[in-house]
């Protein structure tokens, strides 16, 4: 079955260091996300991408984030300057059509320290 | 302004028993509801979901209910088994737009 892969699955970084999370969504998904889960809180939305442009964000996806899809496979999302708070589970998750299933990947835990 | 509430925080159940989870949303316009359902250490995956035109939905031994006029829907699991232990979320979304999602309800099946 296909999946949605994330790279990588735990990493641990210094405040102020830049970080990039990846994500290879499923291969015929035009519509990409990320989601952010704090520890033991709820999934929240950070920004959407379709058709190599930002379609939405939230206001927690400020200018410290960036996302890009540097190829036809790879799905991005970076992190300029970390803070504390940063630390969360990072989900990707992408869609075929705008109002198809979401699936998820398994996320990537980032750990700022 | 939090869009979509959920409730109970937690829930144990017998096994065998019904687990109900409760949802409840503000915006009128959001036209999908679907429950996603989380074991610890991986992402959400899709339980079931549900749009306005119908009241209930069910998949097996899970049933969403909905109530439009109240602006609220549940997830009922019939026959509850400890392999349904896992955190539960709500969600709602305007077409094409982003999905808010409830805070989560840990789900407990005692055998």
């Amino acid at each position: 079955e296909p999946e949605v892969t994330q790279t990588p699955s735990h990493q641990v970084t210094q405040m102020g260091q830049e970080v990039i999370l990846r994500c290879v969504p499923i291969s015929n998904h035009l519509y990409f996300y990320w989601y952010r889960q704090i520890l033991g809180q709820k999934v929240e939305f950070l920004v959407s991408f379709y058709n190599n442009e930002i379609s939405e964000k939230s206001e927690i996806f400020d200018d410290q984030f960036s996302v890009e899809r540097p190829d036809g496979s790879n799905f991005t999302l970076k992190i300029r300057s970390t803070k504390l708070e940063d630390s969360a589970m990072y989900f990707c998750a992408s869609r075929v059509t705008n109002t198809g299933e979401l699936f998820f990947g398994e996320g990537s835990r980032l750990t700022v320290l | 302004q939090q869009q979509v509430k959920q409730s109970p925080q937690s829930l144990i159940v017998q096994k065998g028993g019904i687990s109900i989870i409760n949802c409840a949303y503000e915006n009128t316009a959001f036209d999908y509801f679907p429950w996603y359902q989380q074991f610890p250490g991986k992402g959400p995956a899709l339980l079931i979901a549900i749009r306005p035109d119908v009241s209930e939905k069910k998949e097996g031994r899970f049933t969403i209910s909905f109530n439009k006029s109240a602006k609220q829907f549940s997830l009922h699991i019939m026959d509850s088994q400890p392999g349904d232990s896992a955190t539960y979320f709500c969600a709602a979304s305007l077409s094409g737009n982003q999905f808010y999602f409830g805070t989560g309800t840990s789900l407990t099946v005692i055998p």
